[in-house]
């Protein structure tokens, strides 16, 4: 109940293609979901995060699409640039544990 | 890294010894995090720390253990290094609250041979 599922694991884009990852989750109690970008070499980096009490939120061409009903949450990638290439992680947590439940990543390439 | 330093950033160690790693923060976050990264697993949490001296146990904690003595330095170690504990480590830190982001280091490529 605790896992946090990621798919695909890996996507192969054009430029200036929409990028699309999606998570499903189990455990209802998870209130916070963010996603983070990772390049080769380097820690990971915050890139958006979404409470359950919105359904969508966009951060430049970034935007996580958020269902509650289905216990699903999606990254979108509008314009993927070469630049993306890496990986991205969703995560799930819930309030006062301080704590992330990871996916298993997805590697983006997108070919210029 | 959001004031966040690991090392070292690479070792090469022998099965059986004991590793130690280190993580300073230069943030006051009150939350300090070990992960470990390996193909197919993702980001897997070891042990964290709440506080000075107040620490717990994450998803793959045997065969770790850690300390805090101060708010900045948050400390890794492998007790008897195995082969299985090749991987890369990830410190993260937060500072709770809400919104509880975290922000990791630059990790520490550890192999064991």
């Amino acid at each position: 109940q605790q896992q946090v599922k990621q798919s695909p694991q890996s996507l192969i884009v054009q430029k200036g293609g929409i990028s699309i990852i999606n998570c499903a989750y189990e455990n209802t109690a998870f209130d916070y979901f963010p996603w983070y970008q990772q390049f080769p070499g380097k820690g990971p980096a915050l890139l958006i995060a979404i409470r359950p009490d919105v359904s969508e939120k966009k951060e430049g061409r970034f935007t996580i699409s958020f269902n509650k009903s289905a216990k699903q949450f999606s990254l979108h990638i509008m314009d993927s640039q070469p630049g993306d290439s890496a990986t991205y992680f969703c995560a799930a947590s819930t309030s006062g544990t301080y704590k992330y439940i990871f996916g298993t990543g997805t590697r983006l390439k997108v070919l210029a | 890294d959001a004031g966040i330093t690991q090392s070292p950033r690479h070792k090469v160690t022998e099965t059986g010894t004991p590793v130690t790693l280190r993580c300073h923060q230069t943030e006051n976050h009150r939350y300090m995090y070990w992960y470990r990264q390996d193909p197919g697993h993702g980001l897997r949490l070891i042990h964290y720390s709440y506080g000075v001296k107040d620490t717990d146990k994450g998803e793959v904690s045997d065969g770790y253990s850690v300390s805090r003595s101060k708010t900045e330095d948050f400390l890794l170690t492998l007790e008897s290094a195995t082969s299985s504990q090749t991987s890369v480590y990830f410190c993260a830190i937060s500072q709770g609250g809400v919104p509880y982001e975290q922000y990791f280091g630059p990790g520490t490529r550890l192999t064991v041979t």
